[in-house]
C-alpha cells in the first residue's frame, strides 16, 4: 500500500523568503507519480507541480520546485520568494502511474502562513 | 472556459435522506474522482470511473453511490446508510495520459441537521 507522510502541521514563512515543505513516501512500485497541491481557505484544490519517478531531473513550475529524492523516497516542495497569497494548506499526493483508475493517495497537509 | 463545476456549494441533509451532489467537467476527460475530507485532514477517495458506464469503490466507500451515464457527469449520492457524512467532498477529473494530473472542482460542503 502506498502512503504519504507530512511531518510539519504548521509553518510561518517571511514574505519574500523561501520556504521547504516536507514529503515522503512509501511504496514498493517502480513506476509513480508525486504531486503537490495547495488548497487556500476557499477549499478548491490547486495543482503546483509533478514528478514522475522515471525523470532524472527535478521539477520546476515557476517559483515551485520539487526536491526530488528517489533512494531517500521524499518529495520536498521548496516555494521561493513567499508572497501573502502562498498563505495555504499544501498537499503531497502520490499515484501509481498506468494502474487501474490512477487513484491518488494524500498526505495529511502542511499549513503556510507567509508573515509580511 | 473549460473546467469541474460543483453544485451546489453547501448542502444541508436531514436525518435518513440521501443527497446527491453534482459535479460536471467539460475538459473532455475519460476519468473522474470523488473525495472526502474532514476537517484538517488529506482527502480520501470515494468512488472512480476511468470509462462511461463504469465505475470502482476507493478506501471509503460506504454509504455511497455514483453513476456515470455521460462522461461530463459523475454525480455522487450520499446514502442514509452513511452515518457521519458531515464533510468536504471534492470531485476531479483527470485525462492527460502519462502522467495523469487531477484537476479538482471547488468542492460541496455537507452539513448535516
Amino acid at each position: 500500500a502506498q502512503k504519504i507522510t507530512q511531518t510539519q502541521p504548521g509553518m510561518f514563512v517571511q514574505e519574500k523568503e523561501a520556504v521547504t515543505l516536507d514529503c515522503t513516501y512509501d511504496t514498493s512500485d517502480q513506476s509513480y507519480g508525486l504531486f503537490w497541491y495547495k488548497q487556500p481557505s476557499s477549499g478548491e484544490m490547486i495543482f503546483l507541480i509533478y514528478q514522475g519517478s522515471y525523470d532524472e531531473q527535478n521539477a520546476t513550475e515557476g517559483r515551485y520546485s520539487l526536491n526530488f529524492q528517489k533512494a531517500r523516497k521524499s518529495a520536498n516542495l521548496v516555494i521561493s520568494a513567499s508572497q501573502l497569497g502562498d498563505s495555504a494548506m499544501y498537499f503531497c499526493a502520490m499515484s501509481q502511474i498506468k494502474a487501474a483508475g490512477n487513484k491518488l493517495t494524500f498526505g495529511g497537509g502542511t499549513r503556510v502562513l507567509v508573515k509580511p | 472556459d473549460g473546467g469541474i463545476t460543483q453544485s451546489p456549494k453547501y448542502l444541508f441533509r436531514k436525518e435518513g435522506q440521501n443527497v446527491t451532489l453534482s459535479c460536471e467537467q467539460n475538459l473532455n476527460h475519460d476519468a473522474m474522482y470523488w473525495y472526502r475530507q474532514d476537517p484538517g485532514q488529506g482527502l480520501r477517495l470515494i468512488y472512480y470511473s476511468q470509462i462511461v458506464n463504469d465505475f470502482q469503490k476507493g478506501d471509503i466507500a460506504e454509504g455511497y453511490s455514483v453513476s456515470r451515464e455521460k462522461k461530463e457527469s459523475f454525480p455522487l449520492t450520499v446514502t442514509s446508510a452513511q452515518k457521519n457524512p458531515t464533510a468536504f467532498y471534492l470531485c476531479a477529473s483527470s485525462g492527460d495520459r502519462g502522467r495523469e494530473t487531477q484537476y479538482f472542482g471547488p468542492g460541496t460542503r455537507l452539513l448535516v441537521l
